[in-house]
Formats: structure tokens, C-alpha cells, sequence
């Protein structure tokens, strides 16, 4: 079974700076996929960020990139230009490849909660 | 619009009752999921359904049941067995299994009183 394993139960940055949210998981596959969720106050699941394990490239969505680390099991994500609305709850989750008989699943990190500071 | 509706939104459940949360979507989606959130654990699954009529245990399914009568609709029921029902309770779904644009509902935070 896979396991995602967030180590910051909390983060905090200054606004406009820049902060790393770690990740990292354990998985005998090796097409799969990973996410960065976002989850503020309202408790509605955000996604930020989706990386395929076959491409090398980092994903980037505008502020938020991630550094993926196939070999290593890494998957952290940069939120770069901090701003106040990006506080919240940030969770890392895996999937296998798609159509597997997983049936789509999604196994979550512990989450990350982040604070900005003005 | 299109969505998943929880309902509802809060639910209080008294020791030995069973109780029912509602997940209704409108996207015409095959594949349906119920994770429960505790503080410090992240999300973990506890049912989910590719197709109509049939669905799957996940890593957390004692004490809980689940029904897919309908494609729209997959109801959770926590039995009195699940000894520990306090927590905050996410519907999702996507097109099919081979898909991972995931729509999440709102929530519902269940209490035990």
C-alpha cells in the first residue's frame, strides 16, 4: 500500500516571501500521479497542483511549483510571492496511474497547515 | 451549476443512533468517494464506487455502510458501531476511474452528543 508522509504539521511565511511545503511517499509503482491540495477555512478541497511521474518536468501553476524527486519520493511544493489568502491547510496526495484497479483513490499526506504573515 | 451537495452541513448524533450523510452530484460522474478527516491524519478513504450498484471498502470501513442505487447519489451511514464517528466527512467525485479531475463537496461535520 502507498503511504504519503507530510513531516510539517505547520509552516508560516511572510507575505511575499517564499515557503517549501514538503512530501514524501512510499510506492512500489512507477506510473502514478501526485497532487498538492488546498483546504482554507471553508474546508472546500482546492487543487493546486498536479505532477505525472512520467514526465520530468516540474509542474508549475503560476506562484506554485513543485520540486519532484522520482528516485527519492519527494514531492515538495514552492509558493512562491506569498500572499494572505494563500493560508491554509495544504495536503500532498497520491493516486496510482490512471484506469488501475484503484479505482481513481487517493491516499493523503497528514497536511501542512500554513500561516502567511502581513 | 454543476457539483457535489453534502447534507448537512453539521449533524449531531447521539450514542447507538445511526445517522446518514448525503452526497448528491450533478456531473454525470462514475466514480464516488467518502473520506473522513481527523486532525492530524489528513483524509482517509472509507468507501468508494466506480459504477452503480457496486462499491468498494476503503482503508477505514468499519463501522460505516454506503449505498449506490443511483449514479448521483451515494449516501454514508455511520452505524453505532463506529465507536469514534466525530469527524469531518468529504464526499468527491471524478468522470470515471481514469480520471483525476476530482470535484469535492463542502463537507459534513458530524458531532456525537
Amino acid at each position: 500500500a502507498q503511504t504519503v508522509t507530510q513531516s510539517q504539521p505547520e509552516m508560516s511565511v511572510q507575505e511575499a516571501e517564499t515557503v517549501t511545503l514538503s512530501c514524501t511517499y512510499d510506492t512500489s509503482e512507477s506510473d502514478y500521479y501526485l497532487f498538492w491540495y488546498k483546504q482554507p477555512p471553508s474546508r472546500q478541497m482546492i487543487l493546486v497542483i498536479r505532477q505525472e511521474a512520467y514526465k520530468q518536468q516540474n509542474a508549475t501553476e503560476n506562484r506554485f511549483s513543485v520540486n519532484f524527486q522520482k528516485a527519492a519520493k519527494s514531492f515538495s511544493l514552492k509558493i512562491s510571492d506569498s500572499q494572505l489568502g494563500d493560508a491554509a491547510m495544504y495536503f500532498c496526495a497520491y493516486r496510482s496511474q490512471l484506469g488501475g484497479t484503484s479505482y481513481g483513490k487517493l491516499t493523503f499526506g497528514q497536511g501542512t497547515i500554513l500561516t502567511v504573515h502581513p | 451549476d454543476g457539483g457535489i451537495t453534502q447534507s448537512p452541513k453539521y449533524l449531531f448524533r447521539k450514542e447507538g443512533q445511526n445517522v446518514t450523510l448525503s452526497c448528491e452530484q450533478n456531473l454525470n460522474h462514475d466514480a464516488m468517494y467518502w473520506y473522513r478527516q481527523d486532525p492530524g491524519q489528513g483524509l482517509r478513504l472509507i468507501y468508494y464506487s466506480q459504477i452503480v450498484n457496486d462499491f468498494q471498502k476503503g482503508d477505514i470501513a468499519e463501522g460505516y455502510s454506503v449505498s449506490r442505487e443511483k449514479k448521483e447519489s451515494f449516501p454514508l451511514t455511520v452505524t453505532s458501531a463506529q465507536k469514534n464517528p466525530t469527524a469531518f466527512y468529504l464526499c468527491a467525485s471524478i468522470a470515471t476511474a481514469a480520471n483525476y479531475g476530482y470535484t469535492f463537496g463542502s463537507g459534513t461535520r458530524l458531532t456525537v452528543v
